[in-house]
């Protein structure tokens, strides 16, 4: 069966500090790979997707960037942390457009 | 742009009641709608598909309906229990690369 993991669960980072999120996916191949942002009292917004290696769209301008190093591994960055990228955030996966989209359990990050 | 709205934002109900979730979304070119929990400081989790050619799909005590040409979905839970309490999201996928998501409703049924 398919999973997907999400690390680390919670996160309190400085200021200006770099940002490194994890998410990987097993049991599937070349799945789609997305990451959302939940902010407080709001909806979930998609900050990017991938549909293979090294392929990443972006879809708000951000102080974050996402790579896809391997198939089923994508990973969120950041160089200098705002407080503004506190949030809630998801790694997402599916196959084709009409199959069910699968979460991990999230990352809680405090920006302080 | 494809914007998804959830009635009501909150709703308690005693133990054993049958209810009703909404959400509508203002585009009908969908592939599909998703119906997901989240219980608090988690992640989602899901609990029904209907695709596009569908109009309802079953699990267990939970029904969802979806008529696409009125951008509406309804997600019934029927003799709620205490461990249904959490935010239900619905999520329509227009293209391959994108769930547009509402903002939920959050359920709290009262033992």
């Amino acid at each position: 069966s398919q999973t997907i993991h999400q690390w680390p669960a919670t996160l309190v980072q400085p200021v200006g500090s770099p940002l490194s999120l994890e998410c990987t996916v097993e049991g599937t191949s070349n799945p789609n790979l997305y990451w959302y942002r939940q902010a407080a009292g709001r909806g979930l917004q998609l900050l990017f997707y991938s549909v293979g290696i090294g392929q990443i769209s972006s879809e708000v301008p951000q102080n974050l960037s996402a790579s896809r190093p391997q198939d089923r591994q994508f990973i969120l960055s950041s160089k200098k942390l705002l407080l503004s990228d506190s949030g809630f955030y998801l790694c997402a996966w599916s196959l084709e457009r009409d199959t069910e989209a699968f979460f991990g359990q999230g990352t809680r990050l405090t920006v302080v | 742009k494809q914007e998804v709205t959830q009635i009501p934002a909150a709703l308690s109900v005693p133990e054993g009641e049958n209810l009703v979730l909404n959400c509508s979304f203002t585009d009908s070119a969908i592939y599909n709608l998703q119906w997901f929990r989240q219980d608090p400081g988690k992640g989602l989790t899901s609990l029904l598909l209907i695709q596009s050619s569908q109009r309802e799909q079953t699990s267990g005590r939970l029904n969802a309906s979806l008529d696409k040409s009125s951008g509406r979905s309804t997600l019934y839970i029927a003799a709620s229990q205490p461990g249904d309490s959490a935010t239900y999201l619905c999520a329509v996928r227009p293209g391959a690369n994108n769930l547009f998501f509402g903002t939920g409703t959050r359920l709290t049924v009262i033992p």
